[in-house]
């Protein structure tokens, strides 16, 4: 089945460590997201990648750090300069033309 | 400020009645999205309007999209509890969506 697969579903953290997101995606889709959620809140915008080898920023990128060395592959390293860590965590994936995004189950990281 | 606000935030209805969820949205993009979140679940995409005047109806839920006014309306029709979730619109300032807080709707008997 094609689709957008997250792991883990959850993850814990301890204070000052690095933790890394998997985000796989079978759908040959070019751009790919992450967002954050907050209790209550929409989702911001982490980092997008449109291509292989390229990422941006985006609204809430500090303390994150991506990667896009495959097309079916983005992940997100949570890095100890994130203070507030502890959100649910959304990658998604779009194909070429105008399409809506499709999101992964995400995975909810807390820290203890 | 890119910024997309949908009114209201809270929306709790008896089973049966109509209602309508505004999305209000400062960018001048021709594109907007509706999504649905069930509580502790990822999104699932409703709709996507694509012009000016576009409408798209599924079951109980119609949207609508109005360029101009930059607003687009999602009309909830004789509604159920399965209905109950938090409905999300997003407009794309050029690279990715950017999403609204949310309308979490209750459906009650």
């Amino acid at each position: 089945d094609g689709g957008i697969t997250q792991s883990p579903k959850y993850l814990f953290r301890k204070e000052g460590q690095n933790v890394t997101l998997s985000c796989e995606q079978n759908l040959n889709h070019d751009a790919m997201y992450w967002y954050r959620q907050d209790p209550g809140q929409g989702l911001r915008l982490i980092y997008y990648s449109q291509i292989v080898n390229d990422f941006q920023k985006g609204d809430i990128a500090e303390g994150y750090s991506v990667s896009r060395e495959k097309k079916e592959s983005f992940p997100l390293t949570v890095t100890s300069a994130q203070k507030n860590p502890t959100a649910f965590y959304l990658c998604a994936s779009r194909g070429q033309g105008v399409t809506e995004a499709f999101f992964g189950q995400g995975t909810r990281l807390t820290v203890v | 400020e890119l910024k997309v606000e949908q009114n209201p935030l809270f929306l709790s209805m008896q089973e049966g009645k109509n209602y309508t969820i505004y999305c209000n949205y400062s960018t001048t993009s021709d594109r907007l999205y509706w999504y649905r979140q069930d509580p502790g679940k990822s999104l699932e995409s409703l709709f996507v309007l694509l012009s000016n005047g576009a409408v798209k109806q599924e079951g109980r839920l119609m949207a609508s999209l109005d360029t101009k006014a930059r607003l687009s309306t999602l009309h909830i029709t004789a509604a159920v509890h399965d209905l109950s979730a938090t409905y999300f619109c997003a407009d794309e300032p050029g690279y990715a969506l950017n999403f609204g807080k949310g309308t979490s709707l209750l459906v009650t008997p």
